[in-house]
């Protein structure tokens, strides 16, 4: 069964300055997808960014970035120039997308320092 | 388009009662599915539908039925409350096709079991 764990329950960082939450999983499956979610107090779960696994490209969604490392099972998010309304709960999530069922990390709880 | 509701918002219920938390979608979504979420933990697969008549069980069904006569509704019952059902429930819906679709999410329903 794909497992995704998140091994960073929570994380803070200084406003205008750049963290990165860790993912990894694992998975016999060759294509799937793996996503990043945002949760913030309003609890609405919020897509940040996606990422193929057939595409070697790192998706980008602007401050947003990952790092996908297919071989090592990591999908890393890193935020740059960090603002306040960045903090939240982040969620890492795994889809091997034949009917969009998605497998969740514990998630990692965010601060931000003004 | 409304997106994806949920009703209600909050519930509070006593050990043995029964309810129903409803969801709909307007956005003609094949896919639609429960999830729920505890403290300390990402997003749970409850049951899942990929159209009208077609249900199934995810990770965690116990204590929970749903069905689809519709393609815009999918609620979901609990017979029976336990407090162990106690939790953040969410809906979301997509479309279905070959490739992932993203998902839309519900604003949660907060349930109490007492």
């Amino acid at each position: 069964a794909q497992t995704v764990t998140q091994s960073q329950p929570e994380m803070s960082v200084q406003e205008a300055e750049t963290v990165t939450l860790s993912c990894t999983y694992d998975t016999s499956e060759s294509d799937y997808y793996l996503f990043w979610y945002k949760q913030p107090p309003s609890r609405q779960m919020i897509l940040v960014i996606r990422q193929e696994a057939y595409k070697q490209q790192n998706a980008t969604e602007n401050r947003f970035s990952v790092n996908f490392q297919k071989a090592a099972k990591s999908f890393s998010l890193k935020i740059s120039d960090s603002q306040l309304g960045d903090a939240a709960m982040y969620f890492c999530a795994y889809s091997d997308g034949s009917q969009g069922n998605l497998i969740f990390g514990k998630g990692t709880k965010l601060s931000v320092k003004p | 388009n409304a997106g994806v509701t949920q009703t209600p918002k909050f519930q509070v219920l006593k050990t043995g009662q029964s309810m129903t938390l409803q969801c709909a979608q307007d956005m003609n979504h094949e896919y639609m599915s429960w999830y729920r979420q505890d403290p300390g933990m990402g997003l749970r697969l409850i049951h899942y539908s990929v159209g009208a008549g077609i249900t199934d069980q995810g990770e965690v069904p116990n204590g929970y039925n749903v069905s689809r006569s519709t393609t815009e509704d999918f609620p979901l019952r609990l017979l029976s409350a336990a407090p162990s059902q106690t939790s953040v429930y969410f809906c979301a819906s997509s479309y279905l096709g070959a490739l992932y679709n993203e998902q839309f999410f519900g604003p949660g329903t907060r349930l109490t079991v007492l």
